[in-house]
This record gives C-alpha cells, sequence and structure tokens, in this order.
C-alpha cells in the first residue's frame, strides 16, 4: 500500500511568511496528489489538485510542486485565514484506492 | 450548485447497527465517485471506501473492509456508509466527498458526527 508521510507535522509561522509543507510517498506516484486545507469543525476543502493544479477560488498565495515521490505545498505571504491543518492526498488511479498523510497543523 | 448533505448527529450504543446518508444535489449522481473519510477526534483524515453510484463499483481500504459497507441509491442520489455493530472507537465525524477527474475530492458533505458510548 501506499503510505504518504508529511513533515512537519506542526509549523509555527507569522503574517507575510513563506512556509512549505513537504508530502512523500513510500513509491512513485502518478501525480494524482491533492493538497486540503481543513479548519476546527470544518469539512476539507481542496487547495491543489494533479500536484500543482489551483482549484479554482483559490488564491495564487498557494501553490503546489513535485513528482515521484516527493511533493510540496507552497503558501506565500501568509494571511490569518491560513492558519488551519494542511493534508495531502494520493488516489490510485486505477484502483481509487486513496491515501491521506497525516496532516500538518499550521500554527501562528 | 453542487451539494453534498450528509443525515444529523447519531448517539449509539455499542452492537447497534447504523446508516449514515449523503445526498448529492446539482449533478448527475451516478457520474462521480462518492468516497468516505472518517476523522477521529482531534486527529487526521481516514479514507474508508468510495462508491460509483452509477454501477455500484465499490472499493474499501483494507482498514475498512469488512467493517463498513457502502451503497448508494440511483433513485434518491443518496449514498450511505453503514456498520453492522458499532464499537466505542467508531466514534468519529464522518465525511462524504465527490472525487473529480484528477482523482482529488473537489465537493464535501458538512460532516455527520457518530458518537457510540454505553
Amino acid at each position: 500500500d501506499i503510505q504518504m508521510t508529511q513533515s512537519p507535522s506542526t509549523l509555527s509561522a507569522s503574517v507575510g511568511d513563506r512556509v512549505t509543507i513537504t508530502c512523500r510517498a513510500n513509491q512513485t506516484v502518478t501525480g494524482w496528489l491533492a493538497w486540503y486545507q481543513q479548519k476546527p469543525g470544518k469539512a476539507p476543502k481542496l487547495l491543489i489538485y494533479r500536484a500543482s493544479s489551483l482549484e479554482s477560488g483559490v488564491p495564487s498565495r498557494f501553490s503546489g510542486s513535485g513528482s515521484g515521490t516527493e511533493f510540496t505545498l507552497t503558501i506565500t505571504n501568509l494571511q490569518p485565514d491560513d492558519f488551519a491543518s494542511y493534508y495531502c492526498q494520493h488516489c490510485d488511479s486505477y484502483s481509487l484506492s486513496c491515501t491521506f498523510g497525516q496532516g500538518t497543523k499550521l500554527e501562528i | 450548485e453542487v451539494q453534498l448533505v450528509q443525515s444529523g448527529a447519531e448517539v449509539k450504543k455499542p452492537g447497534e447497527s447504523l446508516r449514515i446518508s449523503c445526498q448529492g444535489s446539482g449533478y448527475r449522481f451516478t457520474n462521480y465517485w462518492i468516497g468516505w473519510v472518517r476523522q477521529m477526534p482531534g486527529k487526521g483524515l481516514e479514507w474508508m471506501g468510495i462508491i460509483y453510484p452509477g454501477d455500484s463499483d465499490t472499493r474499501y481500504s483494507p482498514s475498512f473492509q469488512g467493517l463498513v459497507t457502502v451503497s448508494a441509491d440511483m433513485s434518491t442520489s443518496t449514498a450511505y456508509l453503514q456498520w453492522h455493530s458499532l464499537q466505542a472507537s467508531d466514534t468519529a465525524i464522518y465525511f462524504c466527498a465527490r472525487l473529480q477527474a484528477g482523482k482529488a475530492f473537489n465537493y464535501w458533505g458538512q460532516g455527520t458526527l457518530v458518537s457510540v458510548s454505553s
């Protein structure tokens, strides 16, 4: 089974900062990599799909990159609304077996 | 407007059965995979399983295979997640979500809180 490992688990930053969250797979994935933001008590929100495609309506300060086994989510010019938890996720295009990373909490 | 609306919070006792629902609207329900995701208190997201309502093709995470049943009713555009015998460890929020062509979940239900306690 594919496992996704995020780092760091917790990230402290300030408004205006640039931060990067990494997601590593234990085997090569085909680029079907997504990133979500979740705030307490709310459903996750899709930010990035196919590793680097920005979901409609998501601010351009969010960007994704990577391929193979290593992917990153970068947030530039952090805003107060960005302090939340972030998850990566992969679904195998054939089996549709999906996996989430364990999450990264971005705190002030 | 695409919407996934989930059934309300449930309080159950260990050993009881339960089925929660997720009704889709604003799109052709039969044409998109619907997945279920668990979030235990204070923990991360766990993928449980997924169903294609058009033909009821269903896939499960090995961690949940045999523990839950995913189903769908095309006539009511509703997906279901069912337990035959709940345990206290099933206490969690359960989300349904629609899978887009890019293999990401772009629409989510509001979540259903399931509490299991004696």
